[in-house]
């Protein structure tokens, strides 16, 4: 199974909105309603910040919010905050049973 | 509030087994609806997703990796286990032990990571 396609990196000032797009495959992103999108911080472990596509953990920034087309899953961040700054990484079910991670988005905040 | 940690060598020799062990404690590994699972990054790069493994048992392994993983539970202990045979230097990485809390990749508990080098 091939990585999800992520940009390598996103930025933005404080307070704009940025979108990063998560590409996968008709076995994977386009055929289930599992997409997820983690939050890395340096040295950090993952945090899961939206599951199920649109769905936000409790705890977790009404200003993350996700959305899926076809075989594209895209995490929007609004009000960008100095705080959002690491990598972000989107995960989908596939058809296989199995999992598949994207290839990550450094996204930074200018 | 459930919390995951991973223990084992942190040098394995190549050719070797890696052999790393997650403890769950604040809840149960036996949960019906908890996928317990292994996920490695590289330094510098991405999330790689290995294997999960359910109390029941069932198992489902990263494709690329199959041949070489031997995952187990154990829920008197409320520990799972990964076993990663014949490693080399691209083993190299931190392994993460994840709770998936749905079955559907949505990974809500992890491990702090366990660095694990590969070298002789």
């Amino acid at each position: 199974q091939s990585a999800l396609t992520q940009p390598a990196s996103v930025s933005g000032s404080p307070g704009q909105s940025i979108t990063i797009s998560c590409t996968g495959t008709s076995s994977d992103v386009g055929a289930y309603k599992y997409v997820s999108w983690y939050q890395q911080h340096p040295g950090k472990a993952p945090k899961l910040m939206i599951y199920d596509v649109s769905n936000r953990p409790s705890g977790v920034s009404n200003r993350f919010s996700g959305s899926k087309s076809g075989n594209t899953a895209s995490l929007t961040i609004s009000g960008l905050q100095a705080e959002d700054e690491a990598d972000y990484y989107c995960s989908s079910y596939t058809t296989s049973s199995t999992y598949v991670f994207g290839t990550g988005t450094k996204v930074t905040v200018l | 509030q459930v919390q995951l940690q991973e223990s084992g060598p942190g040098l394995v020799k190549p050719s070797q087994t890696l052999s790393l062990t997650c403890s769950v404690s604040g809840g149960s590994i036996s949960n019906n609806n908890h996928y317990w699972n292994w996920i490695r990054q590289h330094p510098g790069k991405g999330l790689e997703w290995i294997a999960y493994i359910h109390y029941r048992g069932g198992t489902y392994q990263n494709p690329s990796l199959r041949s070489r993983i031997t995952t187990s539970i154990d829920t008197s202990k409320n520990q799972f286990s990964l076993k990663l045979s014949s490693v080399t230097a691209a083993d190299t990485a931190v392994y993460y032990c994840a709770r998936d809390n749905s079955g559907y990749a949505s990974f809500d508990s992890w491990g702090q990571g366990s660095l694990v080098t590969v070298s002789s």
